[in-house]
């Protein structure tokens, strides 16, 4: 296992159009968390996953964001309509069961969005 | 409620020197903390993260941090500064069930030769 992948790496699309991303977690993980990451600023949490369960939802999630996890294993986050304060990093995390104590959270490379 | 405040925007050091990055949570309940590493247009990886027991807690490339829960803190320090080092360092906090980490601002670390 080669760690957390992100796809694609970047995106550069126009205002108005939809983008998918893909995140595929270490394989016995079942925790599964995405971010969103701005210039000269932290990651901030936009969902999160325990298997296949969506168990939590920032506000930062407007309705044209929408996250899935499938069978529990690789999770797509998907914008719809993207506008230009969507340009961002977007960051996948995976982590084991036990969470910050069974071995923290591994994170992907993320896919930067530019939106034109 | 859970929140991370890294002091300090930019570090500047010289090459060899003493590294201290500040970091002060706020969290209700007991924490878990981390300290992450971000070189550009990359991931982050850990650097070191304190759970439970010894309140030193040493990580990669000769971190280590220290819990200081009256003072809230965990500040990361290194003895020596490497041209290396440069790079975006975030300070995290989770705590309770759902342990969904909450990131501080990232402080960027200049090392000077």
């Amino acid at each position: 296992d080669t760690g957390v992948s992100q796809d694609p790496r970047h995106k550069i699309t126009k205002r108005g159009q939809n983008v998918t991303f893909r995140c595929d977690p270490i394989s016995e993980h079942n925790r599964l968390y995405w971010y969103r990451q701005t210039l000269g600023q932290g990651p901030e949490f936009l969902t999160y996953f325990q298997n296949e369960a969506q168990l939590e939802k920032s506000r930062l999630l407007s309705d044209r964001f929408s996250a899935e996890r499938p069978k529990g294993s690789f999770s797509t986050l998907e914008i719809q309509r993207t506008e230009q304060g969507d340009s961002a990093m977007y960051l996948c995390a995976s982590s084991p069961p036990a969470g910050p104590i069974g071995g923290g959270y591994t994170f992907g490379s993320g896919t930067r969005l530019t939106v034109v | 409620a859970q929140s991370v405040t890294q002091l300090g925007s930019h570090v500047s050091v010289s090459e060899g020197a003493l590294v201290l990055l500040r970091c002060n949570y706020s969290s209700s309940v007991p924490p878990y903390l981390f300290w992450y590493v971000q070189y550009p247009n990359q991931g982050l990886q850990l650097l070191l993260k304190y759970t439970t027991g010894a309140t030193l807690v040493k990580g990669i490339n000769g971190f280590e941090a220290e819990f200081k829960k009256s003072e809230t803190s965990f500040h990361l320090t290194k003895p020596s500064a490497h041209m290396s080092d440069a790079a975006e360092y975030f300070c995290a906090v989770t705590s309770g069930g759902s342990y969904i980490p909450t990131f501080g601002r990232g402080t960027s670390l200049i090392v000077h030769p």
